[in-house]
């Protein structure tokens, strides 16, 4: 089975600065994607930026960006210009191709100060 | 267009006593979801669908059953509750386009509940 472990419970950041959430999964697929959920206080869950496995090229999406190792099976998310509402739970999840049912890690919950 | 919608948003039940959650969407989605989030374990699947009349166990289904008698809705149920399943409870759907990065899954708005 799929696992995907995010390491950092709680990370902190200043505004206008730039912070990275750890994302690592385990598969035996070659093909797969990978998400990141962001969860603000209000509980919804939002898409943030979505990774296909088979492009070499990281996904951005305006200030976030990832950076995905295929081979060290690492999905990181960067965000960058930190704002006071980029404060979240953010969700890394990875989904199998061919496959509907996502597998979400444990969440890290990102603190922005002023 | 509402998206998912989640009925109720709150509940407190009893050890013991029963419901059903109801999800809806009108995205005319194939595939709805139902996952349970739960402090520092993220969200695990339930149960999920992949059709109206199919339904399908996902991580933690036990103490859960599931309908999907229309498309649009998917029911999530309780028969005896325990404390246990005092959760946050979410829906999904997404289509059914599993080989494209494009099929994200949409979430509702969540429903609280607590079993004392």
């Amino acid at each position: 089975a799929q696992t995907v472990t995010q390491s950092q419970p709680e990370m902190s950041v200043q505004e206008a600065e730039t912070v990275t959430l750890s994302c690592t999964y385990d598969t035996s697929e070659s093909d797969y994607y990978l998400f990141w959920y962001k969860q603000p206080p209000s509980r919804q869950m939002i898409l943030v930026i979505r990774q296909e496995a088979y492009k070499q090229q990281n996904a951005t999406e305006n200030r976030f960006s990832v950076n995905f190792q295929k081979a060290a099976k690492s999905f990181s998310l960067k965000i960058s210009d930190s704002q006071l509402g980029d404060a979240a739970m953010y969700f890394c999840a990875y989904r199998g191709s061919g496959y509907s049912t996502l597998t979400f890690g444990k969440g890290t919950m990102l603190l922005v100060s002023p | 267009n509402a998206g998912v919608t989640q009925t109720p948003k709150f509940r407190v039940l009893k050890t013991g006593q029963s419901m059903t959650l109801l999800c809806a969407q009108d995205m005319n989605h194939e595939y709805m979801y139902w996952y349970r989030q739960d402090p520092g374990m993220g969200l695990r699947l339930i149960h999920y669908s992949v059709g109206e009349g199919t339904t399908a166990k996902g991580e933690v289904p036990d103490g859960y059953n599931v309908s999907r008698l229309k498309k649009q809705n998917f029911l999530l149920g309780l028969e005896s509750a325990a404390p246990s399943q005092t959760s946050v409870y979410f829906c999904a759907s997404s289509y059914s386009r599993t080989s494209d990065s494009t099929d994200t899954q949409y979430f509702g708005p969540g429903t609280r509940l607590t079993v004392l």
